[in-house]
C-alpha cells in the first residue's frame, strides 16, 4: 500500500485566496483525521470522519475552514479565504487497528 | 477527559547513551497508548503501541516502552542512542470504548550528540 497520500506537498498562496488540500486514506481504513501543526500550537486535531461522516469538528478554527469526505477514498480540507495565520503543516491520517497512519503533510504558506 | 504530559520539550543525549523520554497520561478508563516519531519535514510514524497485552512493548528501531498503571506512565527508552534517532517524539492516548480521537502530548525533541 502507498500509505496516506496528500496533495499538494507544498502550497504558497496570497491572503484571501482559496486553498484546497487533498487526502487519499489507506484503503480499508474507516476513519480519517485532519491535523494542523505549527511551532506555536503544536499538533492540533481539526476534524475527523468515521465512514465518511464528520464526527467531531470542534477543532476547526473558524468558518473559513471546511472539510468534506465524499467517499471512502478521498477527503478535502478547504480554507476560504486564507489568512497568513493559517500558515502551517496540515496532516491527514487514517486509522486501522486503532493506529493512525499519517500522510507526509502539506506545507502551506499564506503571504 | 484524557490528557498526556511529556516532561521535557528538549532532551539531549550522547551517541551510545541511554534514551529516556517521559510520558504520563490521564484517563478515566483503561487506555490505549502510543509513541510516534517525527523526522524533519515528515509525517508522524508509529514507533509502538500498548493495547492491554504485555506491559512492556517493543517497537521499531530498538525502542521500547513500559506501561505502569500505578504511575500512569508510559516512558520510552532505548539502551543506546544513534545519530539517526534525532527527531521529535510524541506520546498519545486514546480510551478503550470511548472517543476514537488520539490525544497527543506536546512532543519531545531528541538531540543526539556525537
Amino acid at each position: 500500500d502507498a500509505g496516506v497520500i496528500q496533495s499538494p506537498r507544498h502550497e504558497v498562496t496570497e491572503m484571501g485566496q482559496e486553498v484546497t488540500l487533498r487526502c487519499k486514506p489507506i484503503s480499508g481504513h474507516n476513519s480519517l483525521f485532519w491535523y494542523r501543526q505549527t511551532m506555536m500550537r503544536g499538533l492540533e486535531l481539526l476534524i475527523y470522519f468515521n465512514n465518511n461522516v464528520p464526527i467531531d469538528d470542534s477543532g476547526m478554527p473558524e468558518d473559513r475552514f471546511s472539510a468534506k469526505m465524499p467517499n471512502a477514498s478521498f477527503s478535502t480540507l478547504k480554507i476560504q479565504p486564507s489568512e497568513p495565520r493559517d500558515s502551517a503543516v496540515y496532516f491527514c491520517a487514517s486509522r486501522g487497528d486503532r493506529v493512525e497512519y499519517f500522510g507526509p503533510g502539506t506545507r502551506l504558506l499564506v503571504l | 477527559a484524557q490528557s498526556v504530559t511529556q516532561l521535557g520539550s528538549h532532551v539531549s543525549v550522547s551517541e551510545g547513551a541511554l534514551v529516556l523520554l517521559r510520558c504520563n497520561y490521564s484517563s478515566s478508563v483503561p487506555p490505549y497508548l502510543f509513541w510516534y516519531v517525527q523526522y524533519p519535514n515528515q509525517g508522524l510514524q508509529l514507533l509502538l503501541k500498548y493495547t492491554s497485552a504485555a506491559t512492556l512493548v517493543k517497537g521499531i528501531n530498538g525502542f521500547e516502552a513500559e506501561f505502569k498503571k500505578s504511575e500512569t506512565s508510559f516512558h520510552l527508552t532505548k539502551p543506546s542512542a544513534h545519530m539517526s534517532d534525532a527527531a521529535e517524539y510524541f506520546c498519545a492516548v486514546s480510551e478503550k470504548g470511548g472517543s476514537e480521537k488520539l490525544v497527543f502530548g506536546k512532543g519531545t525533541k531528541l538531540t543526539v550528540n556525537p
